[in-house]
């Protein structure tokens, strides 16, 4: 079975560029998830789809970030313009339905370096 | 609001040691407990997991007790092994899901031969 692909694996960009990364979650799963995992840090949810519509994304900033899940199936997470603070491991992971005791299928992340 | 709280690392073990590492956490409700595992240059994946009070998550000889009284989840093994060296979270999700997991900040192990 294909696990959850990311990319591109690594982004370097100065402050004020904008940057994109794309998340193909495993065949057939609901749910998905961004996270964002600055060093030294555990992982922090950024928004989650159901399908292709929304059911949280309060801690997003929404005035730099923007995600979209066109047709419930790959999605994209935006930044711009993206700010020193913004450095992380972007992580995207799916689950079958998003149950509370649901397992969640992560990638490999997305390794963000903002000059 | 939901947190998770584990020990500093890094943790430094010979192998066949004994390993624990701790976890508490605060949440409102009763919250699913996770522990999740990064091997170097993987991602994240899930170790074991318990839903209510009093269960034992296990998986690859790791184990973990949902001590709702201390609000803990610690994870222990009896006998490390090299392969075992990884980055430990230990994670919640309460209520309906809608929140996501709530991640603490990591626990970096490394076995010695």
């Amino acid at each position: 079975e294909a696990g959850v692909a990311q990319s591109p694996r690594y982004k370097i960009i100065e402050k004020r560029q904008s940057v994109a990364f794309w998340c193909n979650p495993i065949s057939g799963h609901a749910t998905l998830y961004w996270y964002q995992q600055i060093l030294g840090q555990g992982p922090k949810l950024l928004i989650q789809f159901q399908n292709n519509g929304v059911v949280d994304d309060s801690q997003l900033p929404k005035d730099r970030f923007s995600a979209e899940r066109l047709k419930g199936v790959d999605s994209t997470l935006k930044i711009q313009p993206a700010k020193l603070e913004d450095s992380a491991v972007y992580l995207c992971a799916s689950s079958i339905r998003g149950g509370p005791s649901e397992k969640l299928f992560f990638g490999s992340g997305t390794q963000l370096s903002v000059l | 609001g939901n947190s998770v709280t584990q020990m500093e690392g890094p943790v430094t073990l010979s192998e066949e040691a004994f390993l624990t590492i701790n976890c508490t956490y605060t949440a409102t409700g009763y919250p699913s407990l996770f522990w999740y595992v990064q091997y170097p240059g993987e991602g994240l994946q899930l170790l074991l997991k318990a839903t209510k009070a009093d269960d034992k998550g296990s998986n690859k000889g790791f184990e973990a007790t949902y001590r709702k009284e201390t609000t803990s989840f610690h994870l222990e093994k009896g006998s490390v092994q090299v392969s075992d060296s990884a980055v430990y979270f230990c994670a919640l999700i309460s209520g309906g899901g809608a929140d996501g997991l709530t991640f603490g900040k990591g626990t970096h192990l490394i076995i010695q031969p």
